[in-house]
């Protein structure tokens, strides 16, 4: 069965540093998001694309944060310089789009020292 | 803004009792909800959505527009249902497919 693709599934980064996250998405999911995840807290969206496109980018901290889905197809989520309290779980997802349900990727658990 | 509460952060109960987990909202449009599950070591995956009405693994879910709530229960419930559980919401419109989480349930279903 297709599944969501993350790399890498840990990651520790001192402050200050760039680090950056990977996500392969269902192949023919038109609509990919990431999410942040703080411990004991729901998912949050940052950004969502469709195909190439950003459709919705408005919590996404955009001094330190950027995303891209060049081709439509995988996505990076960069920030830099990370900061202590961007430590979390980043979480990827895919969908056909709509409504449709979204399908979760492993996450990248992401520590700042 | 669109807001999902569940009141409890953890949720207790014996095998083969009945379990439900607790979701309000905070939207005054026609949101479309979601009970999305994490098991121990994996994904987070959806269980299931209103417009569906589904039954999914014994749970249900009844969407309760005057009480603004989605609660989700299940009759007897088993020990392979200890989990996260959480609630989610979309608004649709210009936020189509855009989900806001509740902050997660834990459910552990003691032998």
């Amino acid at each position: 069965e297709a599944e969501v693709a993350q790399s890498p599934r840990y990651k520790i980064t001192e402050k200050s540093q760039a680090v950056a996250f990977w996500c392969d998405p269902i192949s023919g999911h038109a609509t990919l998001y990431w999410y942040r995840q703080i411990l004991g807290q729901g998912p949050e969206l940052l950004v969502q694309f469709q195909d190439e496109s950003v459709v919705d980018d408005s919590q996404l901290p955009k001094d330190r944060f950027s995303a891209e889905r060049l081709k439509g197809v995988d996505s990076t989520l960069k920030i830099q310089p990370a900061e202590l309290g961007d430590s979390a779980m980043y979480l990827c997802a895919s969908s056909l789009g709509g409504v449709s349900e979204q399908y979760f990727g492993p996450g990248t658990r992401l520590t700042v020292t | 803004a669109q807001r999902v509460t569940q009141p409890e952060k953890l949720l207790s109960v014996f095998k083969g009792a009945p379990v439900e987990l607790k979701c309000n909202y905070s939207y005054s449009g026609s949101p479309e909800l979601f009970w999305y599950v994490q098991y121990s070591r994996q994904r987070l995956q959806l269980l299931l959505r209103h417009i569906s009405r589904e039954s999914i693994k014994g749970f249900t879910a009844d969407l309760n527009k005057g009480e603004t709530s989605f609660h989700l229960k299940k009759p007897f419930a088993q020990e392979e249902d200890s989990a996260m559980y959480y609630c989610a919401l979309d608004a649709g419109g210009t936020s189509y497919g855009k989900l806001t989480f509740g902050q997660g349930t834990i459910l552990t279903v003691h032998p």
